[in-house]
């Protein structure tokens, strides 16, 4: 079944370390995103890719970062610049041209001690 | 600055009754519009959607309708059943050429509770 991959699914780390969350997916999208979610705030955009090798940041990159070097992949390392993290990402994907609607993962949260 | 806004962040609502959600947004260049349904801990799965060129979109219980003129849509759920209970969250895009990723922006969620 095609779809989008989170890993872990609970993650802890200690202040001050870097963290990678994993995303995949096997639906053949283009484009990928990163959102946060926190109580009350919706969803922010983090980062996001059209295409290989290339991503823009969203309205909430300070601290993150990310790279595209598969069309399948979609890391996003918390960096220790990231100032409270502690919260549930979620990654999402959509094909580049049809669907304006993502298809998203089931998220990871992130808790920072 | 909020583009997208739901200002009711919970809504308590009888089973069989009609549920109403509500949502404002404040970017004219905004031209599709989406709800997902998200339960805790889980990703947002998408439920309904509408082009600025409807007024309204219906799939089984659930309509969603659009006011251009006014930038608000809302989202019908009749009759509610308890399953509905989750946070939905409205979304909007603009889809044009000079729009950068066709990104969504999503308004804050309101917390749906079915009562049996």
């Amino acid at each position: 079944d095609g779809g989008i991959t989170q890993s872990p699914k609970y993650l802890f780390r200690k202040e001050g370390q870097n963290v990678t969350l994993s995303c995949e997916q096997n639906l053949n999208h283009d484009a990928m995103y990163w959102y946060r979610q926190d109580p009350g705030q919706g969803l922010r955009l983090i980062y996001y890719s059209q295409i290989v090798n290339d991503f823009q940041k969203g309205d909430i990159a300070e601290g993150y970062s990310v790279s595209r070097e598969k069309k399948e992949s979609f890391p996003l390392t918390v960096t220790s610049a990231q100032k409270n993290p502690t919260a549930f990402y979620l990654c999402a994907s959509r094909p580049r041209t049809g669907a304006v609607g993502y298809t998203f993962g089931s998220g990871t949260r992130l808790t920072v001690v | 600055d909020q583009q997208v806004k739901q200002n009711s962040p919970s809504l308590s609502v009888q089973e069989g009754r009609i549920s109403i959600l509500n949502c404002d947004y404040t970017n004219s260049m905004f031209d599709y519009f989406l709800w997902y349904k998200k339960y805790p801990a889980e990703g947002p799965t998408f439920l309904i959607s509408i082009s600025s060129i409807k007024d309204k979109n219906e799939d089984g219980r659930f309509t969603v309708f659009l006011n251009k003129s006014a930038k608000h849509l809302s989202l019908h759920i009749v009759p509610s059943q308890p399953g509905d209970s989750a946070v939905y969250f409205c979304a909007a895009s603009a889809t044009g050429r000079s729009a950068a990723g066709n990104k969504l922006t999503f308004g804050g969620g309101t917390r749906v509770l079915v009562k049996p």
